[in-house]
Order: structure tokens, then C-alpha cells, then sequence
């Protein structure tokens, strides 16, 4: 069964260092995005990108944020700047169209910030 | 309910009973509802989905029902197993913003007792 896998499965990172979350969606998958989960609370939407450029973004997607598809495979997440909050589950998911559609989201991966 | 943090609404159910959990939505516009299931250190695991111009869908062992008039749905899942344990998040989306990003619930915990 196809699956989004993600890399690493956990990233330790000095605050103000810069972390780069990778993502490998579903092949035929067209959307992407990126959420994150803190410890305890509820999973919360980062980003959407479709046709190469962001779609949507949340208020915690900040200049620090930054999104990529360099390639036909694989959908980066890069945080320039860390910071001790952006500690967090983040999760990479696809999905074949946009309305009504079921997401498939990665296993996540845990970034701790020290 | 609702909870904070890391205080989880937790359902206990003894195995072979059913569940049901509930998830309060909060975009009235929202066409599009979804229940995962997220394990211990895991992604959000799709179990089913519902349109907004249904009541109710059933799968195997799990029925959603969704009542638009106050805003709610539920996931009931039949003959409860030890394997039903987890976090169970509802999601919304749609709702005009543009793209199907999804909008979680706080989750619930669901234990099965032996």
C-alpha cells in the first residue's frame, strides 16, 4: 500500500540552528502539507502547496517557514531559525485532489529544539 | 468535552462494547469531515470520512454521524478491541478557505479495557 514516508524520524537541533524536514507523498498524490503536533495537543495545519507554490498558510507559518518540492519525489520543510517552540511532531500528508478527499499523513517527525 | 494541553477527554470501554466518540466542529461552511486515529508515536491513520450532505456512513466495525444542525459529529465504533486503543481525532474541512486544509478536533482517548 503507498505511503508518505518521512525523514528523519527525529531531529535533534540547537535553537537558532537551521533543520530541513523531508517528505516522500504518494506518487500520483497533486497536494501536499505540513502540519505539526506539540506534545499532548491537538495536530495543527502549517502549509498547503499545490502546482509548485504555496496554496494556503496558517499564522504559524511565519518568514522562518519555508517549503520546497525540489524535485519530482520529495517536499521539504525548512525552519530557518529554530527556536525552543518549534519543538514538535510534524507531519508531511498528500492527497490525489483538493475537495473531499482523503489526506495521507507520514509518521511524522519529532523535532526537538535544545 | 474540550481539554487543554495535555489533558486528553478519555473514554474507558471494556473490550467486545461499543465506543462512541464525539467531536464538536466549528466552521458551520465545513462540507467535508474526517475521523483519524493516531497511535502512540504515529501519524494520523485515516478511518472514515463523511460529506456534509449525509447523516451518517458506515464501515467496517465504525459508523460516522454527522448533525450539521448543532455542529457535531461522531464515530462509533462496534465490538470494541484491544486494537481500537488511541488518540481519535475528528478534522473538518472545506468551509470556502480555499484549499482542504484540515482543522482538528482536541481528540479523545480511547482505552479498552481488557
Amino acid at each position: 500500500e503507498p505511503e508518505v514516508t518521512q525523514t528523519p524520524s527525529h531531529q535533534v537541533t540547537q535553537m537558532g540552528q537551521e533543520v530541513i524536514l523531508r517528505c516522500v507523498p504518494i506518487s500520483n498524490h497533486l497536494y501536499f502539507y505540513w502540519y505539526r503536533q506539540i506534545l499532548g495537543q491537538k495536530v495543527e495545519f502549517l502549509v498547503s502547496f499545490y502546482n509548485n507554490e504555496i496554496s494556503e498558510k496558517s499564522e504559524i507559518f511565519d518568514d522562518q517557514f519555508s517549503v520546497e518540492r525540489p524535485d519530482g519525489s520529495n517536499f521539504t520543510l525548512k525552519i530557518r531559525s529554530t527556536k525552543l517552540e518549534d519543538s514538535a511532531m510534524y507531519f508531511c500528508a498528500s492527497s490525489l485532489g483538493q475537495a473531499n478527499t482523503e489526506a495521507f499523513f507520514g509518521q511524522g517527525t519529532r523535532l526537538t529544539v535544545v | 468535552g474540550e481539554s487543554v494541553g495535555l489533558h486528553l477527554p478519555t473514554l474507558s470501554v471494556q473490550e467486545g462494547d461499543n465506543s462512541i466518540i464525539n467531536c464538536a466542529y466549528s466552521n458551520s461552511a465545513s462540507d467535508y469531515f474526517i475521523w483519524y486515529k493516531q497511535e502512540s508515536g504515529k501519524g494520523p491513520q485515516f478511518i472514515i470520512d463523511i460529506r456534509s450532505n449525509m447523516d451518517k456512513r458506515q464501515g467496517q466495525r465504525v459508523t460516522v454521524l454527522l448533525n450539521k444542525t448543532v455542529k457535531h459529529l461522531s464515530l462509533q465504533i462496534a465490538a470494541t478491541q484491544p486494537g481500537d486503543s488511541a488518540v481519535y481525532f475528528c478534522a473538518e474541512a472545506g468551509g470556502g478557505s480555499g484549499t482542504y486544509k484540515y482543522i482538528f478536533g482536541t481528540g479523545t482517548r480511547l482505552k479498552v479495557l481488557a
